[in-house]
């Protein structure tokens, strides 16, 4: 079974410009998570989206957006971009639902460099 | 909500000694906990897990965890650990409806030398 591919894997912007960052399941996975990691403020949650809904949402301002698609890939895009939005950005799939235990399966997450 | 600590935030070890790397919660409700390990320039990677039953959780890589349900604690072992055991470590936790988003505690970055 292949994992959750996350692409690209490393990207550089400057300041003001906008990112968009994809994210592939695990064949059969409805839900699709996207966490933060910067060194100084670890893991935060950015947002969950569960059949093409968003069904959690962290505490980032409106500048960070994602969606969903039917086939359960996942995009998430920062616009206006700040040097502070220099992080990795980590996606991970789950099946979501009914018998769930909450386990996330984590893709290799994308390094995004703002100048 | 659900927070987690992590209470040391680098642990140094030589090779084939023991480890513990701490971990305490706080939830309201009754919760799954995780704990992953992540090496450079990759994601995470799930070690072991507990949902229910025996408090001792064996994982990969000769890693287990105890639940101690009194003390909100899962703290992670490793009775031997080698080189390749370098990494950060980051708990977490989940409420155990399982349709709740992980929360993660800071991270521990294991440093194990020769």
């Amino acid at each position: 079974k292949a994992g959750v591919t996350q692409t690209p894997r490393y990207l550089i912007k400057t300041r003001g410009q906008q990112v968009t960052l994809s994210c592939s399941p695990i064949s059969g996975h409805r839900s699709v998570s996207w966490y933060q990691q910067t060194p100084g403020q670890g893991l935060q949650f950015l947002f969950e989206y569960f059949s093409e809904t968003q069904r959690n949402k962290g505490n980032f301002p409106g500048r960070f957006s994602g969606r969903q698609f039917s086939n359960s890939r996942s995009e998430m895009n920062v616009s206006t971009l700040e040097l502070g939005d220099s992080a990795l950005y980590l996606c991970a799939s789950s099946l979501g639902d009914r018998g769930n235990t909450g386990e996330l399966f984590f893709g290799e997450g994308s390094r995004l460099t703002v100048l | 909500a659900q927070s987690v600590t992590q209470l040391d935030s680098q642990v140094p070890v030589f090779e084939e000694a023991p480890v513990e790397l701490r971990c305490n919660y706080s939830s309201s409700v009754s919760v799954y906990l995780f704990w992953y390990v992540q090496y450079p320039n990759q994601g995470l990677q799930l070690l072991l897990k507990y949902l229910s039953g025996s408090t001792l959780v064996k994982g990969i890589n000769g890693f287990e965890a105890e639940f101690n349900k009194s003390q909100t604690s899962f703290h992670l072992r490793k009775p031997s650990v080698h080189i390749s055991d370098t990494a950060e470590y980051f708990c977490a936790v989940t409420p155990n409806s399982g349709y709740s988003t992980l929360t993660f505690g800071k991270g521990t970055m294991l440093l194990v030398s020769p």
